[in-house]
């Protein structure tokens, strides 16, 4: 069975700073999905960016880009120029490439809070 | 872009009590949807699978009997919380994938806090 750890339970950041959070995964599968999702007080759940298993190139958003490390099965996050409206929880997240039924198993979540 | 609406965002209800929400897709159809329950302060879990069409798909864990799940259409799927209890009070969120797109992101609701009293 698959499984993401983000070991990272809350972070926080100055505006304006960089910002990394951590998660790893485990699973026997070769091509996958992982994202990132952000959840703002709102509790809305908002995709940050995605990343497909089989592509070598790392996925950029605007000031979110992570680094993907799929021999070492790592996936994190970095945020820069930190904005006051990146706090949040972030869950990373991860889905099978062909599966059937394509449901996410997150991670636990890091809380984020962004300081002026 | 793709819209998923949830319905009640927050709902108060005495103990014993029955309580369905609902989760349309508003500009896709969606074969395949996922209900999430969230506590506080903790990630999503996944309860159920819902297949439009046909049974959902429970997680292990997940009471079929208090849980249900009804996906009548390609565009709405509702969980009913049966004969609820203040252990059943949570966040609960639903996703849907649309139809023939398996490995597009899915796409949330806002959301129900469901709390019973």
């Amino acid at each position: 069975a698959q499984t993401v750890t983000q070991s990272q339970p809350e972070m926080s950041v100055q505006e304006a700073e960089t910002v990394t959070l951590s998660c790893t995964y485990d699973t026997s599968e070769s091509n996958y999905y992982l994202f990132w999702y952000k959840q703002p007080p709102s509790r809305q759940m908002i995709l940050v960016i995605r990343q497909e298993a089989y592509k070598q190139q790392n996925a950029t958003e605007n000031r979110f880009s992570v680094n993907f490390q799929k021999a070492a099965k790592s996936f994190s996050l970095k945020i820069s120029d930190s904005q006051l409206g990146d706090t949040a929880m972030y869950f990373c997240a991860f889905m099978n490439f062909g599966g059937s039924q394509g449901n996410l198993i997150f991670g636990k979540g890091t809380k984020l809070s962004v300081k002026p | 872009g793709a819209v998923v609406s949830q319905h009640p965002s927050w709902v108060i209800c005495k103990s014993g009590t029955s309580v369905k929400i609902e989760c349309r897709s508003l500009d896709f159809q969606a074969t395949t949807m996922f209900w999430y329950r969230q506590f506080p302060k903790q990630s999503l879990m996944l309860m159920a699978t819902s297949n439009e069409g046909s049974k959902a798909t429970y997680e292990q864990g997940v009471e079929k009997d208090k849980f249900l799940i009804n996906h009548a259409s390609l565009t709405l799927s509702t969980l009913t919380v049966t004969s609820a209890h203040p252990e059943d009070s949570s966040f609960y969120i639903c996703s849907a994938r649309e139809t023939g797109s398996w490995n597009q992101p899915q796409h949330f609701g806002d959301g129900t806090r469901l709390s019973i009293l």
